[in-house]
């Protein structure tokens, strides 16, 4: 079956711990994002990439990065200067042309011990 | 920039009752309109969608349509299920560019 997983389901990070969230599709999608989701609230774009080796920073970049090595995989590394990373993140992925719909994983809930 | 505003939940209605969630959008260009729906401790999966004024998204019953004057995409169904509750997400995507602006989500609770 085609879709997009993410692993782990729940993951916990320690004070001045960088922790990676895997994200991969077998879609043949060409783009990939990564969303944070906070209690209550919508989504919030943190860094999208729409072809392999190449990636942009969304609304609330700061604190993360990511690389887009393959096709496949898109994975967020939460770094130590992310000081509020508790929250569910979110992968998608769509064609990457025009109107086209994101389908987005099952998510991630990142938990600070 | 761009914006999404729906309305606050929770909303809580009866088995077989009719959902109302009002979805409003500040945009410029001509966005393509979308509602998601999110299942407790799940992604989101896509409902339904409009890309052009006047076009009438439907999924599962439920029924959204784009309307441009009103900058709205209200999302309706007329008899709802206990397997309806759910957080619903209005988003719209506008064009250069694929990024999707969420509004913040209403949760609806149906009762047996």
């Amino acid at each position: 079956d085609g879709g997009i997983t993410q692993s782990p389901k729940y993951l916990f990070r320690k004070e001045g711990q960088n922790v990676t969230l895997s994200c991969e599709q077998n879609l043949n999608h060409d783009a990939m994002y990564w969303y944070r989701q906070d209690p209550g609230q919508g989504l919030r774009l943190i860094y999208y990439s729409q072809i392999v080796n190449d990636f942009q920073k969304g609304d609330i970049a700061e604190g993360y990065s990511v690389s887009r090595e393959k096709k496949e995989s898109f994975p967020l590394t939460v770094t130590s200067a992310q000081k509020n990373p508790t929250a569910f993140y979110l992968c998608a992925s769509s064609t990457g042309q025009g109107q086209e719909t994101q389908y987005f994983g099952p998510g991630t809930r990142l938990l600070v011990l | 920039g761009d914006s999404v505003t729906q309305m606050e939940g929770p909303v809580t209605l009866s088995e077989e009752a009719f959902l109302t969630i009002n979805c409003t959008y500040t945009a410029t260009g001509y966005p393509s309109l979308f509602w998601y729906v999110q299942y407790p401790g799940e992604g989101l999966q896509l409902l339904l969608k409009a890309t052009k004024a006047d076009d009438k998204g439907s999924n599962k019953g439920f029924e959204a349509t784009y309307r441009k004057e009103t900058t709205s995409f209200h999302l309706e169904k007329g008899s709802v299920q206990v397997s309806d509750s759910a957080v619903y997400f209005c988003a719209l995507k506008t064009t250069p560019g694929n990024k999707l602006t969420f509004g913040g989500g209403t949760r609806v609770l149906v009762k047996p």
